[in-house]
């Protein structure tokens, strides 16, 4: 069974600070993704890293993939109210083909910035 | 194009009865996913469709729970004799496929489901 950790499970900041949040595993996974998903709706797809040691930028986030496919990070540079919501890691087993069966999910970072 | 849309958006139930939960992918994509979220919880997968076909359901909690697709396109989740336990929220999702780079996954906004 593969396992992600999320770490911190929550994490209240305030508007302008910078944050990083970290998913691991003792897993190699062949990709993962980040969602973001606000309450009252469904996950949606930030990002995807393939590559051990692939960096991804969007906007003021920042994402990285372990040189051994085993953690991620998520980094947000002066952090905006509009950040706040759970923040989701998901990795695609390496020996699945990317399936369903293989995409394990993180329990999420509860982040909350405040004004 | 529209997203993953899914229905009823709320649901509240009594212990026992059955319910029906449905859910409309992402026009082309073959592959649809069922998870569900409970309070505090990550997403517990469920069971994945490839076109109409469901290869695994072990991750279906009880025997009491069921899902369908038909056509490769809308699916449904059935729970009988529904318990306090299965209050959650019950998430889909789908893809353009399973393999590679197209198992990203597009959810739709959830059924809360609460029994009482």
């Amino acid at each position: 069974t593969q396992l992600l950790e999320q770490s911190p499970q929550f994490l209240s900041i305030q508007e302008g600070e910078n944050l990083t949040v970290y998913c691991n595993s003792s897993s190699v996974f062949s990709s993962l993704q980040w969602y973001r998903q606000e309450p009252g709706e469904g996950p949606v797809l930030l990002v995807t890293v393939v590559t051990g040691g692939e960096v991804k930028k969007l906007k003021r986030l920042t994402f990285q993939f372990g040189d051994a496919r085993k953690d991620s990070s998520l980094h947000i540079t002066a952090a905006q109210p509009g950040d706040t919501g759970l923040y989701l890691c998901a990795g695609a087993g390496i020996y699945s083909g990317g399936g369903a069966d293989g995409l394990t999910f993180g329990k999420g970072t509860h982040l909350i910035i405040q004004p | 194009g529209a997203g993953v849309s899914q229905s009823p958006s709320n649901k509240v139930t009594e212990k026992g009865k059955d319910v029906e939960l449905r859910c409309d992918p992402i026009s082309g994509h073959t592959a649809l996913y069922w998870y569900r979220q409970s309070l505090g919880q990550g997403l517990e997968f469920l069971i994945y469709f490839q076109g109409n076909s469901a290869p695994d359901k072990s991750g279906l909690p009880s025997d009491r729970f069921s899902a369908e697709r038909t056509g490769g396109s809308v699916s449904t989740l059935t729970i009988q004799r529904t318990q306090q336990e299965d209050s959650a929220v019950y998430l889909c999702a789908s893809s353009f496929d399973v393999w590679g780079a197209n198992y990203e996954q597009y959810f739709g906004p959830g059924t809360r489901l609460t029994v009482t």
